[in-house]
């Protein structure tokens, strides 16, 4: 299995502000992916994040809101920007377990509680 | 699209009933199927997972069978505790690595 950290655990943020979370996992993984966990709502995927390429967005997720950065295998960070009390969510990091081209299973970070004032 | 849908809850029990917790999915191909749980305050994990036709995934005595004909994966307990309260998600994966979840169903286990 992986252990994945995320930091901030939790924050409070202005509106028109923004924040980087961090995701950290213990052994190196080609692929990672961020989601949404709106309150009371089920878990939206936001993008995937492959090192060395530009990560890949879902619909209605764009790069200038939701920047990601994937500078190795074992680490990546999502800045959620310029926020609205509408990005009030939990943010989910995930990564596929250690035989990333065959089938396995998805291992998820603790997430970051984000509310927007 | 792929999409997965399931029952709403909440769902509550006393213990020691029977659990049944509904899941049709749409998707193209082959999907894998997964059943994860989110017990209160705590991260998402993995329950059990499905990979192919007619596969039976167990776990903590939970279950849940891949039915393609009916592309049906509902999760069953023949007997639920209080410590099984959470939310559950079914979830597939097309191959794509990421994941499509339901909307997630809360089930409450009263004493």
């Amino acid at each position: 299995s992986a252990v994945i950290s995320q930091k901030p655990s939790r924050d409070i943020c202005q509106r028109g502000t923004s924040l980087t979370i961090q995701c950290q996992v213990d052994s190196q993984v080609t692929m990672m992916f961020w989601y949404r966990q709106q309150p009371g709502q089920s878990l939206t995927l936001i993008a995937t994040a492959n090192q060395g390429s530009e990560a890949t967005y879902e619909s209605g997720f764009v790069i200038d809101k939701f920047p990601i950065s994937r500078p190795n295998l074992t680490f990546s960070t999502l800045t959620v920007s310029n926020m609205s009390p509408e990005d009030s969510s939990i943010y989910l990091c995930s990564v596929g377990g250690p035989k990333v081209f065959s089938y396995n299973e998805q291992f998820f970070g603790p997430g970051t509680r984000l509310t927007v004032l | 699209g792929d999409s997965v849908t399931q029952m709403e809850g909440p769902v509550t029990l006393s213990e020691e009933a029977f659990l049944t917790i509904n899941c049709t999915y749409t998707a193209t191909g082959y999907p894998s199927l997964f059943w994860y749980v989110q017990y209160p305050g705590e991260g998402l994990q993995l329950l059990l997972k499905a990979t192919k036709a007619d596969d039976k995934g167990s776990n903590k005595g939970f279950e849940a069978t891949y039915r393609k004909e009916t592309t049906s994966f509902h999760l069953e307990k023949g007997s639920v505790q209080v410590s099984d309260s959470a939310v559950y998600f079914c979830a597939l994966d097309t191959g794509r690595r990421a994941l499509t979840f339901g909307s997630g169903t809360r089930l409450q286990v009263q004493p």
